[in-house]
């Protein structure tokens, strides 16, 4: 199977300090990951695409700046949260592009909650 | 453009069926179908592509309608593990590689 490690599962930050979450595929390389952020009971809203090796690629509304994202290697992206404030308190999840026999699929670490006070 | 789920959440008997759609009003390449449990990751079931094939993942199907847009997912004979959050995700170009998530439907199977 595939398997995406997410690191770490919890974390809990005062206002005003940055926050890093690394997102590995463990057993395939990934060209393409993808961060997401889901609030309770709601959907998985993606927040960007992290491209090894380029600049990652925000969707609407999402700023580049707050939310640092680098994918230095084929099997690693991180997510940086910078001068996070309770509002940046959510569930956090990557995922990591997996190509296989003309198929795209992704699979899913297993999530950061981040807790800002 | 996030594609529209319904029901919102059903809850069944061990070994009752459900029927899960989704469907969106642009034109896909592929659907994929998720099941997440609470605070965990989503995990994958299947991947549909263009040419309305279904999937079978031990009693969980689904079919693909390009034509309408269109994906359904069956649970059959449902068992206790089924319960869960179920999403579709839609993709709408090829190898774009991104996926619009439905907003989720939660499956509660009872004893």
């Amino acid at each position: 199977g595939a398997v995406v490690s997410q690191h770490p599962s919890r974390v809990i930050c005062k206002s005003g300090t940055s926050v890093k979450i690394e997102c590995r595929s463990l057993d395939f390389q990934a060209t393409t990951m993808f961060w997401y952020r889901q609030f309770p009971k709601q959907s998985l809203m993606l927040m960007a695409t992290s491209n090894e090796g380029s600049k990652a690629t925000y969707e609407q509304g999402v700023e580049k700046d707050k939310f640092l994202i680098n994918h230095a290697s084929l099997t690693l992206s991180t997510l940086t949260v910078t001068s996070a404030h309770p509002e940046d308190s959510s569930f956090y999840i990557c995922s990591a592009n997996r190509h296989d026999l003309a198929k795209n699929i992704q699979y899913f670490g297993a999530g950061t909650r981040l807790s800002v006070l | 453009q996030q594609p529209v789920q319904s029901p919102q959440a059903v809850i069944l008997r061990e070994g009752e069926d459900a029927v899960i759609n989704c469907s969106s009003s642009k034109a896909l390449y592929s659907v994929h179908w998720y099941r997440q449990k609470h605070g965990e990751a989503p995990i994958f079931l299947m991947i549909l592509l263009k040419g309305g094939e279904q999937k079978g993942h031990d009693k969980i199907s689904a079919s693909f309608n390009e034509k309408k847009q269109q994906s359904s997912l069956y649970l059959t004979a449902s068992q206790l593990s089924y319960s869960g959050t179920y999403f579709c995700g839609t993709e709408e170009v090829r190898n774009d590689y991104k996926l619009s998530f439905g907003a989720g439907t939660t499956v509660t199977v009872r004893a």
